[in-house]
């Protein structure tokens, strides 16, 4: 079955210590992203890949780190949550020269 | 700058009400839209999109949308709702060349009464 998934689903976590989310598409889809969702702001792209060992930054990348070492994968790493990251991630892929995401079913972070 | 504008935040409709969710979007050149719908609790999925051609698009569970150009709209329509439409809705659009950034709307929660 084609799919997103996304680890951990939910989390809580204390200020300052280190997360990583991750990513795996089994779709081999070239293009990954990442996106957080908060009330009353829609979708913001925080990070980006177009393909393997080529990430970008998004509209809100400020606290957030990305890698892309495999297709399949691509984490995504808070070296010092704070309570402003508490929010709900998304990661999406799509195929190269495809126009449709696919979302994981999302992760819910709470920084405290 | 790319924008896509959904005015409605929060609508409530009884069941077999019909209903219209605006969207408009500021691009330059020729544009792909997207209806994703997001039921509580799960993940986004694509409703439907308009690539070209005929502007009134089908999407699953009897959603259509219209594309009007002149407008730069892309609103939602259903006839009549349902209480499993309980959902947010997002616009989103992409450029139809090089590097596609998505951008979404801020999203439009449908409440459906019994």
């Amino acid at each position: 079955e084609a799919q997103v998934t996304q680890n951990p689903r939910y989390l809580i976590t204390v200020t300052g210590k280190k997360l990583t989310v991750t990513c795996s598409q089994n779709m081999n889809h070239e293009y990954m992203s990442w996106y957080r969702q908060d009330p009353g702001l829609g979708l913001r792209q925080i990070y980006y890949s177009m393909n393997v060992e080529v990430t970008d930054k998004g509209d809100v990348p400020e606290g957030y780190k990305v890698s892309r070492k495999e297709k399949r994968n691509f984490p995504l790493i808070l070296e010092s949550p704070s309570p402003n990251q508490t929010s709900l991630y998304f990661c999406a892929s799509r195929a190269s020269g495809g126009r449709e995401l696919f979302f994981g079913e999302g992760s819910r972070l709470t920084v405290l | 700058a790319q924008s896509v504008s959904q005015h409605n935040h929060h609508v409530i409709l009884s069941e077999a009400a019909s209903l219209e969710l605006g969207c408009n979007y500021s691009y330059g050149g020729t544009v792909n839209l997207f209806w994703y719908v997001q039921y509580p609790g799960q993940h986004l999925q694509l409703l439907l999109k308009y690539f070209s051609g005929d502007p009134l698009v089908k999407g699953i569970k009897g959603f259509e949308a219209e594309f009007i150009k002149s407008k730069f709209s892309f609103n939602l329509r259903k006839p009549s709702v349902q209480w499993s439409d309980t959902a947010e809705y997002f616009c989103a659009a992409h450029s139809s060349g090089g590097y596609q950034k998505v951008t979404f709307g801020t999203g439009t929660k449908l409440q459906v009464i019994p």
